[in-house]
């Protein structure tokens, strides 16, 4: 069974840090690529960014709202994602979920698999 | 970046009915790539249909997607109770993958 979970979400002033992991199972995670994708509360879903498989070179791409900010690495050891969030603002409050890209990754960017998601709250 | 637009907002419907979903995109979806995925309460996010048309693995025969260029559309043939929920559609034919605001599907 596929499993992805999300952690280290929490409260955190603006202009601070923060790390996100999504620990993968039940799945080839070395092969895979991986997205970042958020949701403000009450609000709709925001891809943030994605990074390749190990073997496809780790390529990373990320959203404007983001980018320069956060950074997207993997620990194919762990089988685990992070999301490196710097100089974070008040509209990056948001549950945050990790989703693996379905299909063959590099030809489709639809995700057929997403953790239950962690909690950023940005607020002075 | 494609915006998708999503209609209704709120689709007010009874157990057996049918529902259809519609996803406007501001320019054409190259390859119909086009996805639509379910949110429900305290549940992971859950993939419907892809390529536009496509259905996922395990989902029910039920739901079904068509369209293509700028028009696309989710049709749940006779809804369970399960099935209301939040429903968004995604592209992802060109950068940055976007998704549309969703359309909830809610008891009558």
């Amino acid at each position: 069974e596929v499993q992805l979970v999300e952690s280290g979400g929490d409260l955190v002033k603006p202009g601070e840090s923060l790390r996100l992991s999504c620990a993968g199972s039940g799945f080839s995670f070395i092969h895979a690529w991986m997205s970042w994708v958020r949701q403000a509360p009450g609000k709709g879903l925001e891809w943030v960014g994605r990074i390749q498989s190990t073997g496809s070179g780790e390529a990373t791409d990320y959203a404007a709202p983001v980018k320069g900010r956060f950074t997207i690495s993997r620990d194919d050891s762990k089988t685990t994602l992070y999301l490196q969030m710097d100089s974070l603002r008040i509209e990056d409050t948001a549950i945050y979920y990790c989703a693996k890209q379905g299909g063959n990754p590099a030809t489709t960017g639809f995700f057929d698999y997403w953790g239950p998601g962690t909690l950023v709250t940005v607020s002075s | 970046e494609i915006v998708l637009t999503q209609s209704p907002g709120t689709l007010s419907l009874s157990p057996g009915e049918r529902a259809t979903l519609s996803c406007r995109a501001s320019q054409s979806v190259s390859s119909s790539y086009l996805a639509w995925y379910q949110q429900r309460p305290g549940k992971p996010l859950r993939l419907l249909i892809y390529g536009a048309s496509s259905r996922a693995t395990g989902i029910p025969d039920r739901f079904s997607g068509s369209g293509s260029g700028t028009d696309f559309s989710l049709t749940i043939s006779r809804l369970e109770p399960e099935d209301f929920a939040v429903y968004y559609c995604q592209q992802y034919g060109s950068s940055p993958r976007t998704f549309g605001q969703g359309t909830k599907v809610e008891i009558k």
